[in-house]
């Protein structure tokens, strides 16, 4: 069975520090594909960084990490130098080869960036 | 951005009543999804749709029914509402390739009566 577990139902961040959300996840598959989404407050679904089973490197995209550890099988997402528009929740997906196009989301973490 | 459409955006039914959710794709992406978003569950997907005609289920797929007659549209139906299927909506979409990443359309709150 594939799962994903966020711990942190709510954060809260300084404007301009950098912070991390956590994301574990459970598969028996070799190869999958690990996914963060942001929603902001107006409920649209936004694709913000992948990062492969069998990548090498962690995944950057601009001001967003992901801080992959396979063996402890966790994905974590780094933000830096948050702002104040990257109040949301976040949401931590994964896709596993062997179950097809079977996504499965994590419940989420509510990120407040604080002035 | 992708562009997918949903419509309705917002609809009112009551229980028992049949309800129909449109998906539609200008991208000509070859996967198409229905999710649901509940507080506390994150998304759950409902189905999905691998072509025309091509569809399987998914995690939540009890009490509804999909089909796609055509590469950009995906729908949804309730067949009988009920209470429990009040809940956010979205459509998404990806196209083959290393990454899968997916796009989803606006959403479409259902409250059932």
């Amino acid at each position: 069975a594939q799962k994903i577990t966020q711990t942190q139902p709510g954060m809260f961040v300084q404007e301009k520090e950098a912070v991390t959300l956590d994301c574990t996840y459970d598969t028996s598959d070799p190869s999958y594909g690990l996914f963060w989404y942001k929603q902001p407050s107006s409920g649209e679904m936004i694709f913000l960084i992948y990062q492969g089973s069998y990548d090498q490197q962690n995944a950057t995209e601009g001001r967003y990490s992901l801080n992959f550890q396979k063996a402890r099988k966790s994905a974590n997402l780094v933000i830096s130098a948050s702002q104040l528009g990257d109040s949301a929740m976040y949401f931590c997906a994964m896709r596993s080869d062997n179950y097809g196009q079977n996504f499965v989301f994590g419940p989420g973490t509510r990120l407040s960036v604080l002035p | 951005d992708a562009g997918i459409t949903q419509s309705p955006r917002h609809k009112v039914t009551e229980t028992g009543t049949p309800v129909t959710l449109r998906c539609h794709q200008t991208e000509n992406h070859r996967y198409m999804y229905w999710y649901r978003q509940d507080p506390g569950h994150g998304l759950r997907l409902i189905h999905y749709s691998y072509g025309v005609k091509d569809t399987d289920k998914g995690e939540v797929s009890d009490g509804y029914s999909v089909s796609r007659s055509k590469t950009e549209d995906f729908l949804l139906t309730l067949e009988s509402a009920t209470s429990s299927q009040t809940s956010v909506y979205f459509c998404a979409i990806s196209d083959a390739g290393a990454r899968n990443e997916q796009f989803f359309g606006p959403g479409t709150r259902l409250t059932v009566l």
